[in-house]
């Protein structure tokens, strides 16, 4: 079975800086999506930013992007100029065919 | 365009109880999911339909848990009899067999309280 691994339960930072949340995964197929997906408090699950395995070149989505190392199945989640609106739990969810499978996440608490 | 759709939105129920869930999916959306996700930890699948039949029920507790997608739109997912354990949130989520990338959308969650 697949397994995600995020090794940062809880982080934090201050308004305005940056900061990158870890995840490494495990895959034995060739072709797939990974996925960030941000939990706010008492709010629903929202999409951050997915990357396509095939390609190298690392997404990104305004404050958001990735550092994708297929090799090394590691696929990380930076975000600058961070805001108190993106406290939240982080989830990484590589692709299983048509699953997800989701990493146990990350709290993330941004500090005024 | 309108979201997942999930109710009740909060329930409280005695063990041995049953309860159930209901979802409505994003229109057109021919894959849905049902996930549990107990407090501080990621959703864990239960059940993916698509359209009006079971993909993979694999860790869906099937003495006690059942689901069912008629029609192929509407879910619904029932517990009976209720553990303590089973205090949690269900999310459902949907997502499109258009899209390569089967990005799943989800609902508000239901959060299950067993006493």
């Amino acid at each position: 079975a697949q397994t995600v691994t995020q090794s940062q339960p809880e982080m934090s930072v201050q308004e305005a800086e940056t900061v990158t949340l870890s995840c490494t995964y495990d895959t034995s197929e060739s072709n797939y999506y990974l996925f960030w997906y941000k939990q706010p408090p008492s709010r629903q699950m929202i999409l951050v930013i997915r990357q396509e395995a095939y390609k190298q070149q690392n997404a990104t989505e305004n404050r958001f992007s990735v550092n994708f190392q297929k090799a090394a199945k590691s696929f990380s989640l930076k975000i600058s100029d961070s805001q108190l609106g993106d406290t939240a739990m982080y989830f990484c969810a590589p692709q299983s065919g048509q699953n997800f499978v989701f990493g146990p996440g990350t709290r993330l608490s941004v500090l005024p | 365009e309108a979201g997942v759709a999930q109710s009740p939105r909060y329930k409280i129920i005695e063990k041995r109880q049953s309860v159930a869930f209901w979802c409505n999916p994003i229109s057109g959306h021919a894959t849905l999911y049902w996930y549990q996700q107990i407090l501080g930890q990621g959703p864990k699948l239960l059940i993916q339909f698509q359209n009006n039949g079971v993909v993979d029920d694999s860790q869906l507790p099937k003495d006690r848990f059942s689901a069912e997608r008629l029609k192929g739109v509407d879910s619904t997912l029932k517990i009976q009899p209720a553990k303590l354990e089973d205090s949690a949130v269900y999310l459902c989520a949907s997502s499109s067999t258009s899209a390569s990338s089967y990005e799943q959308y989800f609902g508000p969650g239901t959060r299950l309280t067993v006493t």
